[in-house]
């Protein structure tokens, strides 16, 4: 089956401090993964996708297909890190739908 | 840049009526736009993938009956909550596809049933 899985909830940090979320995949094709980041009462967005290997405001994420992982790492978290972050694969053999995890709220403490 | 609007943004209605939520992609055309809906303290839920010109198609337990989707233009998709009771109260998102991986979300609408 295809599944995303992000086992924290809830992440809280210290400003200055290295941050990692965690995202593992269960995907029988190639997948293609991507971080989407909700702040405060803002719309979704996307904030990387693996395919495209780029750093989005200091934000990393490897594709491990070994451990079926595609955490997000950033070695210095700020304050308006702070939001709603969603680890999604896409569907490639069905439209390209995604398949959400269930988000992790991160919380930088000043 | 590529922005996805959503009207209304939030709407109250008494149980039994109609309301009908707008997706519209303003500066791309969308061939698929999708429709998600977010219960509080949970992730997102695909309802249906709305194809311009065809019938949408709506995952496992979504009552095709219930939420109407029409994707009348390249631009324009819209939701359709019929006969609303309030355990359909939700945010509703509606996302756009400029091309193949690149998603482009609305900024939600909240549905309040009374």
């Amino acid at each position: 089956a295809q599944r995303v899985t992000q086992p924290e909830k809830l992440l809280s940090v210290f400003k200055g401090a290295p941050v990692e979320l965690k995202c593992n995949y269960s995907y029988s094709g190639s997948p293609e993964l991507f971080w989407y980041v909700q702040y405060s009462r803002q719309r979704l967005q996307l904030l990387l996708r693996h395919i495209s290997r780029e750093s989005i405001k200091g934000f990393t994420a490897d594709l491990n297909k070994g451990e079926t992982s595609f955490h997000l790492k950033k070695p210095f978290a700020q304050e308006e890190d702070s939001a709603m972050y969603y680890c999604a694969l896409t569907r490639v053999d069905s439209n390209y739908q995604l398949i959400w995890g269930a988000g992790t709220k991160l919380i930088i403490k000043p | 840049g590529a922005v996805v609007s959503q009207h209304p943004s939030w709407v109250i209605c008494k149980s039994g009526t109609s309301v009908k939520i707008e997706c519209r992609s303003l500066d791309f055309q969308a061939t698929t736009m999708f429709w998600y809906r977010q219960f509080p303290k949970q992730s997102l839920m695909l309802m249906a993938t709305s194809n311009e010109g065809s019938k949408a198609t709506y995952e496992q337990g979504v009552e095709k009956d219930k939420f109407l989707i029409n994707h009348a233009s390249l631009t324009l998709s819209t939701l359709t909550v019929t006969s609303a009771h309030p355990e359909d109260s939700s945010f509703y998102i509606c996302s756009a596809e400029k091309s193949s991986y690149e998603q482009y979300f609305g900024p939600g609408t909240r549905l309040t049933v009374t």
